[in-house]
């Protein structure tokens, strides 16, 4: 199995700007969770599908983010519009199946600068 | 006060020898606990998980839960080098009713040649 995969890997934008990160799960999980990740804040969830229907969206950080899951294998993240704030390592990880101890594995990441 | 909390570090300590990581948690209803491994640049990596009290042990990675005390740790025997990352402890939120991982903000953990 390739892993999650994301990308873009690497991100650089202006302000103001739309930007949308894709990530493709491991065929046959079916959560699927987005984090961001700064130095300041360390690794927060920003929300999780399960079965493609969003879960819990509380760690969205405005309405300028939104998330959509339109099959399994397939999931964006956008921010629109993007601020400098926004610049972090944002990571799609997935799971198996919904029991609590399940096991999340991570893609690579997609380091955003937002200039 | 932090859903789970860790020390900043960096924990520093010489090849070959024992490297112990902390952990606490605020949730009392977490029944589930997880240790992730990053390096610089990289993706979390899952290297250990424990649901009951007491050890679990995998390789040089010994896992110990304390409920009562709201406490996990891992020890890391005979480190190595290649053990320098950060080390992430997670916790299920929620009370275990969800899948939703809570993060600290990690250890640093140096070993010296």
């Amino acid at each position: 199995d390739a892993g999650v995969i994301q990308s873009p890997r690497h991100e650089v934008t202006e302000m103001g700007q739309e930007v949308t990160l894709r990530c493709k799960p491991i065929s046959g999980h079916d959560y699927l969770f987005w984090y961001r990740q700064t130095m300041m804040r360390g690794l927060e969830l920003l929300i999780y599908f399960n079965n493609n229907v969003p879960i819990d969206d509380s760690g969205m950080p405005e309405d300028r983010f939104s998330a959509k899951m339109p099959n399994a294998s397939f999931s964006t993240l956008k921010i629109q519009p993007s601020e400098p704030r926004d610049s972090a390592v944002y990571f799609c990880a997935s799971s198996s199946d919904g029991r609590s101890y399940n096991e999340q594995f991570f893609g690579p990441g997609t380091r955003l600068t937002v200039l | 006060q932090k859903e789970v909390e860790q020390n900043s570090g960096p924990l520093s300590v010489p090849e070959g020898a024992i490297a112990s990581l902390n952990c606490t948690y605020s949730d009392r209803g977490s029944q589930s606990f997880f240790w992730y491994r990053q390096y610089s640049g990289k993706s979390p990596e899952l290297i250990m998980s424990i649901y009951s009290n007491g050890d679990k042990e995998d390789g040089r990675f010994t896992a110990q839960l304390n409920k009562a005390s709201q406490y996990v740790s891992l020890l890391i025997r005979d480190s190595q080098p290649s053990d320098s990352a950060t080390y992430l402890c997670a916790v299920i939120g929620d009370g275990g009713a969800t899948n939703k991982l809570i993060f600290g903000t990690g250890t640093l953990l140096a070993v010296q040649p």
